[in-house]
């Protein structure tokens, strides 16, 4: 069976720019996070979708956006890149809705983003 | 403010020893906890977890030990061998909402042959 799955796998874009991330999740999962990791920390957490609905944010300025899809893909957008966003972005799904019986999330490979 | 603290950067052990690798939280909310293992230019692969409810999980060569009154968390590998080197990430999180993980900065371990 296939994983998470992120394109595109590398992006080079400049400062200003939009750029559009995107994630299909495991097959029969519904809920989709998404996270940041900066070298030499850990993931940080984004946003997390689940039947279309927002479920939750971190703390990223408004620049960052997302959607889910009804086939629960889902697309990360940030607009006016500054070149702190540079960073690998996580996509990882989780079968179970969040609030119910806790259920490990399962991370794709990641779009690693270079903002110059 | 780190909520997730694993205070060793790096570990390195011989092929056959133990391994193990710490991690310490601070919010009393967390209920549960996760351990991913993470090779370079790959995401953070799921290892194995733990609800609060529980003190020690198993699952082969791994396991994962929590105390709660020390808010400290520990996983085992056992026997270690050269493919167990990764970033380890510890992660927590709090029951309700998104229940989005909190990450600790990881840990590099290297088994040596």
């Amino acid at each position: 069976d296939a994983g998470v799955t992120q394109s595109p796998t590398h992006l080079i874009k400049t400062r200003g720019q939009h750029v559009t991330l995107r994630c299909s999740p495991i097959s029969g999962h519904k809920s989709v996070s998404w996270y940041q990791q900066v070298l030499g920390q850990g993931p940080q957490f984004i946003f997390q979708y689940y039947e279309k609905e927002e479920r939750g944010r971190g703390n990223f300025p408004d620049r960052f956006s997302a959607r889910q899809f009804p086939n629960y893909s889902s697309e990360l957008n940030v607009n006016a890149l500054l070149l702190g966003d540079s960073a690998l972005y996580l996509c990882a799904s989780s079968l179970l809705p969040p609030g119910g019986i806790r259920n490990e999330q399962f991370f794709g490979p990641g779009t690693r983003l270079t903002v110059l | 403010d780190q909520q997730v603290k694993q205070n060793s950067p790096s570990l390195s052990v011989q092929e056959g020893r133990i391994s193990i690798l710490n991690c310490d939280y601070t919010n009393s909310m967390f209920d549960y906890f996760l351990w991913y293992k993470k090779y370079p230019a790959e995401g953070p692969t799921f290892l194995i977890s733990i609800s609060s409810i529980k003190d020690k999980n198993e699952d082969g060569r791994f396991t994962v030990f929590l105390n709660k009154s020390a808010k400290h968390l520990s996983l085992h590998i056992v026997p270690s061998q050269p493919g167990d080197s990764a970033v380890y990430f510890c992660a927590a999180s709090a029951k309700g909402g998104s229940e989005k993980l909190v990450f600790g900065k990881g840990t590099k371990l290297t088994v040596n042959p």
